[in-house]
């Protein structure tokens, strides 16, 4: 099976933008869950979605959302760029929604914001 | 709210040395799983625990989960340098994982 896929792997964006982030799950997997790394605050968690329902979010301010296809795709997008949003943002699929599978990660998004 | 606390945040070891983490929770867990990230590379899982005491082994790598379901550790016996990354455990709770803020290791050669 083909892993998890993201797009695009790095980004540049400035301050005030907008961006989308995409996320393929392994084929199969209807829940993908979405994480923001950062060497300060570790691995946080932002939200998952489930048969394209949003089943949990993390402490996020709202400039950040997701939504999920009938396929399983999933986007993120976050809005009004602020410099501390430069991260890796990862996602994750699972066969089941609630975090008790195995979290497949994908290679993530490097975004840096300007 | 749920914290995710590991020791160390750093390890620095000799090649052939042991190497053990620790992950902490102020609540008692349903179950923990360990995920492994390399540099530049993204988590990849381990294992997951799930009983109280359960103690798993993948060839170098011991992973125990404590009797109380608090707090779960990670030991790997004569470390390589194939097992330099970064070490996290993540607490199922609330429908997510919390992740602790993970464990360095570097490998001396």
């Amino acid at each position: 099976k083909a892993g998890v896929t993201q797009t695009p792997r790095y980004l540049i964006k400035t301050r005030g933008q907008q961006v989308t982030l995409s996320c393929s799950p392994i084929s199969g997997h209807r829940s993908v869950s979405w994480y923001q790394q950062t060497p300060g605050q570790g691995l946080q968690f932002l939200f998952e979605y489930f048969s394209e329902t949003q089943r949990n979010k993390g402490n996020f301010p709202g400039r950040f959302s997701g939504r999920q296809f009938s396929n399983s795709r999933s986007e993120m997008n976050v809005s009004t760029l602020e410099l501390g949003d430069s991260a890796l943002y990862l996602c994750a699929s699972s066969s089941t929604s609630g975090a008790r599978d195995t979290q497949y990660f994908g290679p993530g998004t490097r975004l840096t914001v300007l | 709210g749920q914290q995710v606390m590991q020791i160390p945040q750093y390890q620095h070891v000799q090649e052939g040395e042991d190497f053990t983490t620790y992950c902490n929770s102020s609540t008692t867990l349903s179950n923990i799983q360990w995920y492994k990230q390399r540099p530049g590379g993204h988590p990849v899982f381990l294992i997951q625990l799930v009983k109280s005491g359960e103690v798993k082994k993948q060839k170098r790598l011991t992973f125990q989960f404590g009797e109380a379901k608090k707090n779960s550790s990670l030991h790997i016996t004569a470390t390589q340098t194939t097992d330099v990354g970064t070490y996290f455990c993540g607490q199922t709770g609330a429908n997510n994982l919390f992740f602790g803020t993970g464990t360095r290791l570097t490998v001396i050669p």
